[in-house]
């Protein structure tokens, strides 16, 4: 199986900050890694694709990079509404894996 | 615009069976790569199955031989027999449509939770 590594597991961050999480798999997965964001009580949302391809309708603020093992998903300039949990996944094949997650709040 | 909608959770005695439906709308589930994701209260995300457009599934190894992922193409609905459950089953169901060539989870329902307890 492949495994997910996420960094930090937490971050405290103000608005208008930029937030680098980092997100590493155990071996190569190509650019099979996505993110997703989820805020309390509420389903997860995805926003990143292939390692780098927004999904429709996501602020460009947030983008993703990476290939191999070593992504890294980057917030520009971090929003009240950007507080949440975000995720990554490897979908390079089954069992699909995600990483434990990396919360972001009010510092 | 697709939407899911799941049902069937609840609370089941441990060794017990539930079924859990996801309604779909916006596509045809017959057509898509679909997913089960769960997550058991304050923990993470934990893929659980998936079918392909083909039919072929596939399993985590914590619910092999005991969950079952089916599709009704006449009802458009996904569905998650669960069978023989224990207590780590516990958790929030989501119902997932897949893109096809990358397999994200583009489009979340809102999830169903089910209970294991005596």
């Amino acid at each position: 199986d492949i495994q997910m590594t996420q960094s930090p597991s937490s971050l405290s961050a103000s608005v208008g900050d930029r937030v680098t999480i980092t997100c590493r798999a155990s071996q190569s997965i190509s650019r099979y890694l996505n993110w997703y964001q989820q805020k309390p009580g509420k389903a997860p949302k995805s926003l990143i694709f292939a390692a780098s391809s927004l999904q429709s309708g996501v602020p460009s603020r947030f983008s993703g990079s990476g290939s191999g093992t070593d992504f890294t998903l980057t917030i520009s300039s971090l929003q009240p509404e950007d507080y949440a949990t975000y995720y990554c996944q490897q979908s390079y094949n089954t069992p699909i894996t995600f990483g434990p997650g990396t919360k972001v709040d009010v510092k | 615009e697709v939407q899911l909608v799941e049902s069937g959770g609840g609370l089941i005695q441990p060794g017990g069976s539930l079924r859990l439906s996801c309604a779909a709308s916006g596509f045809t589930v017959s057509s898509d790569y679909m997913s089960w994701v769960r997550q058991a209260p304050g923990k993470g995300l934990e893929w659980v199955s998936l079918i392909y457009r083909s039919g072929d599934t596939y399993y985590a190894d914590s619910v092999k031989g005991r969950f079952t992922i089916s599709r009704d193409k006449s009802k458009n609905t996904l569905f998650l027999q669960m069978n023989s459950l224990r207590a780590e089953d516990t958790a929030v169901y989501y119902c997932t449509k897949n893109g096809d060539t990358w397999r994200a989870n583009d489009y979340w329902g809102q999830g169903t939770l089910v209970t294991v307890s005596s």
